[in-house]
């Protein structure tokens, strides 16, 4: 298995200025996700994010919206920019120590926009 | 990736058994079949995962029908803290483990 921390868990931000959201592993993984969880919904996949590349996103978000980063094995960040209300959603990060392996969610961080 | 169909909701008596039945009735021949649980918008849990043949660990067992097109999770013994939102999802090891998750079914284990 792996232990994922995310920081911050919770922020309330204003809308029209941007956050990033820290995702940390504690051991070496082939593949990292972002998902976001709006209120009351299931959870969607943003994005694949690709160590020393740029991140694969899912139909409906796009890099200028949801920057990702993934500097190294164990850490990545994804910003939400331009926040409206609607950004209002808890924000995952997921892992995978292999390809076909199960995936590992950190605890997520709470998002509310103003 | 095949899309799953799960009961919006189930009740559960605490010390029964809990049976959570999913559809995926167009599953690939290579799609997994994972299951996981959301406690109170935590991080999701997994559980279990199986292709063809039933699978049991600590947490739970899944049953997977003959041809495939539905399975089962049980949980022998359900507790208080076994309430949560329990996913099943049908994964295609080629697509790199991106999971797409459906609605989920909300366990409620009630004493």
């Amino acid at each position: 298995s792996a232990v994922i921390s995310q920081k911050p868990s919770r922020d309330i931000c204003q809308r029209g200025t941007s956050l990033t959201i820290q995702c940390q592993v504690d051991s070496q993984v082939t593949m990292m996700f972002w998902y976001r969880q709006q209120p009351g919904q299931s959870l969607t996949l943003i994005a694949t994010a690709n160590q020393g590349s740029e991140a694969t996103y899912e139909s409906g978000f796009v890099i200028d919206k949801f920057p990702i980063s993934r500097p190294n094995l164990t850490f990545s960040t994804l910003t939400v920019s331009n926040m409206s209300p609607e950004d209002s959603s808890i924000y995952l990060c997921s892992v995978a120590l292999r390809v076909g392996n199960e995936q590992f969610f950190g605890p997520g961080t709470r998002l509310t926009v103003l | 990736d095949a899309k799953t169909t799960q009961p919006p909701s189930m009740d559960c008596a605490e010390g029964r058994a809990a049976n959570l039945p999913c559809n995926h009735s167009t599953i690939s021949g290579n799609e997994y079949v994972y299951w996981y649980r959301q406690i109170h918008s935590q991080g999701p849990q997994y559980i279990i995962h199986g292709l063809k043949n039933n699978e049991t660990n600590e947490m739970a067992s899944l049953i997977i029908t003959e041809d495939r097109k539905s399975s089962t999770l049980i949980l022998p013994h359900a507790t208080l803290r076994d309430t949560a939102v329990y996913y099943c999802i049908a994964q295609w090891e080629g697509n790199f483990n991106k999971f797409y998750f459906g609605s989920g079914t909300k366990l409620n284990v009630k004493p």
